[in-house]
């Protein structure tokens, strides 16, 4: 079952902040946050295991709510390398079968 | 050594061609992935090896066909494939099992005409 992300695109300007949701109807083992540029192959940014955590790297931090089966990426003060499209994939059990959602296009201004 | 090589970048194929996609990554990675990518879609799951095993087929057609030689490299052999097929392959590896990222390597951009 595919995870669902919002919003589907989001447009800032250089400074500002933004929040990727990514949702499941399964119960899940980790959620994974990856940011794909154009032409380019996905980049590991972080991985978030069941038991609720949050994870920071840099300006990028991530949660997730076992609860509700939900992961947010939070990118603040965000700079033009945030460029990119970004996509959750999330794992129900520890097999690696990982299954991507449909992504989230950020585009940053200066 | 901290990426994931593969070769070639580009490749065009007929329908009736064999060709084969290769992968390789030094660091370790015992897991090691196989997926396909569509423009402007998530990439797809088609294979994974654990420790040279095939550990998940998702139901991927037999025109496609993975092999694991060794621990630091993965193949992709390819037969009789169908235009529909076209797309960026993905290859990745991470350590298995212990809830660790994958690492992508630049893909091949593959053309079936």
């Amino acid at each position: 079952q595919q995870p669902v992300q919002s919003p589907q695109a989001v447009i800032l300007r250089e400074g500002e902040d933004a929040v990727i949701n990514c949702s499941s109807s399964k119960a899940l083992y980790s959620v994974h946050w990856y940011r794909q540029k154009h032409g380019e192959a996905p980049v590991f940014l972080m991985i978030l295991l069941k038991g609720g955590e949050q994870k920071g790297h840099e300006k990028i931090s991530a949660s997730f709510n076992e609860k509700k089966q939900q992961s947010s990426l939070y990118l603040t003060a965000s700079q033009l390398s945030y460029s990119g499209t970004y996509f959750c994939g999330t794992e129900t059990s520890n097999t690696g079968k990982l299954i991507f959602g449909q992504g989230t296009t950020l585009q940053v201004k200066p | 050594d901290t990426e994931v090589t593969q070769t070639p970048k580009h490749l065009v194929m007929g329908m009736t061609n064999k060709k084969s996609l290769k992968c390789e990554q030094h660091m370790g990675h015992r897991a090691m992935y196989w997926y396909k990518q569509k423009a402007k879609k998530p990439p797809e799951l088609m294979f994974v090896y654990s420790y040279e095993k095939l550990s998940i087929n998702e139901s991927v057609p037999s025109r496609f066909s993975p092999e694991c030689p060794n621990s630091s490299l993965l193949n992709l052999h390819l037969h009789a494939l169908q235009p529909e097929d076209s797309a960026l392959y993905l290859c990745a590896s991470s350590i298995p099992g212990q809830g660790k990222g994958e690492f992508f390597g630049p893909g091949t951009r593959l053309t079936v005409l």
